[in-house]
């Protein structure tokens, strides 16, 4: 299996700051990276496919890079509804379509 | 518009088997996948398994080979999960979500989630 690992975990930041989570595969996933947002109680909404196309309709202070194993989502300017936890996902692997632990973000 | 509207919430016994129910809409459902992702209290979002509904070919993770089954009703645009020898474990929120096969994987647009609660 594809392992993905997020780093950080948790985070704190303020309404303006600039923030890049982590995301690393344990083997080369070319560009098959996805990244989600999850606030509480809802379901998970994309952002940002193939590791850096924006998802339509997701403001462009997200941003997503990397290829092979490292990829990061920047978020430019951090807004009050950014707060939420964030998960990788690797499509690469058809059979296996795993997902990263999850980055808190939360407000410092 | 695309919509997937799952069905309610449902309590089960240890053993017993679950189904739950992905209706969409506003989309041409034979062109794209239906993916199942479940997530424990407080935990991270969890693969299950998948189908593409045009050739009802159905993928699962190898944690619940033989526990899982999908499926997917062309006529009515609505994709089932079934899941058996439920136990406690198995609690958690179930999302369905489109899925894109074949070129980039993602999964666009989720349902709103069913909670299934395994309880004695």
């Amino acid at each position: 299996d594809i392992q993905m690992t997020q780093s950080p975990s948790s985070l704190s930041a303020s309404v303006g700051d600039r923030v890049t989570i982590t995301c690393r595969a344990s083997q080369s996933i070319s560009s098959y990276l996805n990244w989600y947002q999850q606030k509480p109680g809802k379901a998970p909404k994309l952002l940002i496919y193939a590791a850096s196309s924006l998802q339509s309709g997701v403001p462009s202070r997200f941003s997503g890079s990397g290829s092979g194993t490292d990829f990061t989502l920047t978020i430019s300017s951090l807004q009050p509804e950014d707060f939420a936890t964030y998960y990788c996902q690797q499509s690469y692997s058809p059979l296996m379509y795993t997902f990263g632990q999850g980055t808190k973000l939360e407000i410092k | 518009q695309v919509q997937l509207v799952q069905s309610g919430a449902e309590v089960k016994k240890p053993g017993s088997s679950v189904k739950v129910s992905c209706k969409a809409s506003g989309g041409t459902f034979s062109s794209y996948g239906i993916t199942w992702v479940r997530q424990a209290p407080g935990q991270g979002l969890e693969w299950m398994g998948g189908i593409v509904p045009i050739s009802a070919t159905a993928n699962y993770a190898q944690k619940f080979q033989g526990r899982v089954t999908i499926t997917a009703d062309k006529s009515t645009s609505t994709a089932y999960m079934e899941l058996s020898s439920l136990r406690s474990e198995d609690t958690a929120v179930y999302y369905c979500a489109r899925w894109i096969v074949g070129s980039t994987g993602q999964f666009d647009y989720w349902g709103q989630g069913t909670l299934v609660t395994v309880s004695s």
